[in-house]
């Protein structure tokens, strides 16, 4: 089983709609975050969180929100969907014990707003 | 501000050919480096990173990247392509000795022909 999954892993939703993209890690680690990724953009930080009492906010978290349920569990909304939220979204894991700051990353979810 | 440039968007070689994809850094310290590959339809695999020691690092696949601190560059490389190579690859830092948190460049899509 992967260590860090995503659901869905694609989902096409309307102008103004909420939607709520989810991921679980069986990682154990301490840090997670979800990123966006833009063609010709690279990966952009929307939000982080080193513990379940801690979130951040990344360069470009304007229209989302998050929630950490559990060490396991980090999820993004989208309030109010909108066309430019069309992006593929990952999610990704880190140990703060890691020196070298290696993310692992789950399989993705694209999102489409029409 | 941090950034990460890769100057090539797409790169095609022909298989059993060697590469050299680029990636420049801007950062007032020695930062600790990360190339990522995205296969099609994939999520983001770790190749190899630097953050101490040796300036030349072995990674999976058989890739190498060599970090510069004059030209504040760590490019990657592989002596012969297989057409599987054919991918995404994304070059990204972390600020050492802060918190983990990725800035990704831009990314350069490799085709591989037959």
């Amino acid at each position: 089983d992967a260590d860090v999954t995503q659901t869905p892993r694609n989902r096409i939703t309307k102008t103004g709609k909420r939607i709520m993209l989810e991921c679980s890690q069986t990682k154990g680690h301490d840090r997670m975050y979800w990123y966006r990724q833009d063609p010709g953009l690279g990966l952009r930080l929307i939000y982080y969180s080193f513990d379940v009492k801690d979130i951040n906010k990344g360069e470009i978290s304007d229209g989302y929100s998050v929630s950490r349920q559990a060490q396991a569990k980090f999820s993004l909304s989208l309030e109010s969907a909108i066309p430019n939220q069309t992006a593929l979204y990952f999610c990704a894991t880190s140990d703060p014990r890691d020196v070298a700051y290696e993310q692992y990353f789950g399989p993705g979810t694209r999102l489409t707003v029409t | 501000a941090q950034s990460v440039t890769q100057p090539d968007i797409h790169i095609t070689v022909s298989e059993g050919a060697s590469l050299e994809l680029r990636c420049n850094y801007s950062y007032g310290a020695t930062p600790y480096l990360f190339w990522y590959v995205q296969s099609p339809g994939q999520g983001l695999q770790l190749l190899l990173k630097y953050f101490s020691g040796d300036t030349l690092v072995q990674g999976i696949k058989g890739f190498e990247a060599e970090f510069k601190r004059s030209q504040s560059s760590f490019n990657l490389r592989k002596p012969s392509v297989h057409w599987s190579d054919a991918a995404e690859y994304f070059c990204a830092v972390a600020p050492s000795g802060g918190y983990n948190k990725l800035i990704f460049g831009a990314g350069t899509r490799l085709a591989v022909h037959p």
